[in-house]
């Protein structure tokens, strides 16, 4: 099973900052990594996929990068409404599909 | 467009099975792609537990696949999950979903609502 693990656990931002926000494979899953967001009370919701392609409705402040083991999800200009939990999913190799454990950005 | 919406009860008793349905509307399950389930006890992160194709093709964590079953009934355009022998660690959010086929990305694109399953003695 691929182990994904993401950091930090909490990121503290002001409105209008950049979130930078990272996970880590424990072997590498190519470029199959997707990145979700998640509201309380709310389903998550795909925002990446394929490590950098926005998914439909996305807005281009998200982005994605990496390859291999070492991911980073960045959103470039923090809104009110991008307060959020996000988790990455590997999908190279399963079963099982993976998830990190999340990281949660709030405001600081 | 695409929406999926579970139902099932929101209690079980211990060592009891879990029976959850997701209802498909704006896709026809027929038509292709893995349908599978989700679940998030409270505060914590996301498991997947598995997922089927419309040929009834199934993979299963396995974590969790001796307990396990997802089938799928193309004519109500529904897959359904059972969770078998559960415990209070099996209390969660549960959600369906579709996900993607092996070679175009199988990630998750759609997500239903999510529905809450307690397990209680």
């Amino acid at each position: 099973e691929i182990v994904m693990t993401q950091s930090p656990a909490t990121l503290s931002v002001s409105p209008g900052e950049r979130a930078t926000l990272s996970c880590r494979a424990s072997q590498s899953v190519s470029s199959n990594l997707a990145w979700y967001q998640q509201k309380p009370g709310q389903a998550p919701r795909l925002l990446i996929y394929g490590a950098s392609t926005r998914a439909t409705g996305i807005p281009a402040r998200f982005s994605g990068s990496g390859s291999g083991t070492e991911f980073t999800l960045t959103i470039s200009s923090l809104q009110s409404e991008d307060f959020a939990l996000y988790y990455c999913q590997q999908y190279n190799n399963w079963p099982p599909l993976t998830f990190g454990g999340g990281t949660k950005v709030e405001i600081k | 467009q695409v929406q999926l919406q579970e139902s099932g009860p929101g209690l079980v008793k211990v060592s009891e099975t879990l029976s959850l349905t997701c209802t498909v509307s704006g896709y026809s399950i027929s038509s292709g792609y893995y349908w599978g389930w989700i679940r998030q006890p409270p505060g914590k992160g996301l498991e997947w537990i598995g997922s089927i194709s419309h040929s009834e093709i199934t993979y299963y964590n396995p974590s969790l696949k001796s307990r396990v079953t997802i089938s799928v009934d193309t004519s109500k355009n529904q897959f359904s999950l059972k969770l078998s022998s559960v415990t209070a660690a099996d209390t969660a959010v549960y959600y369906c979903a579709r996900q993607g086929m092996r070679g175009s990305g199988s990630y998750i694109h759609y997500w239903g609502q999510g529905t809450l399953v307690t397990v209680s003695s």
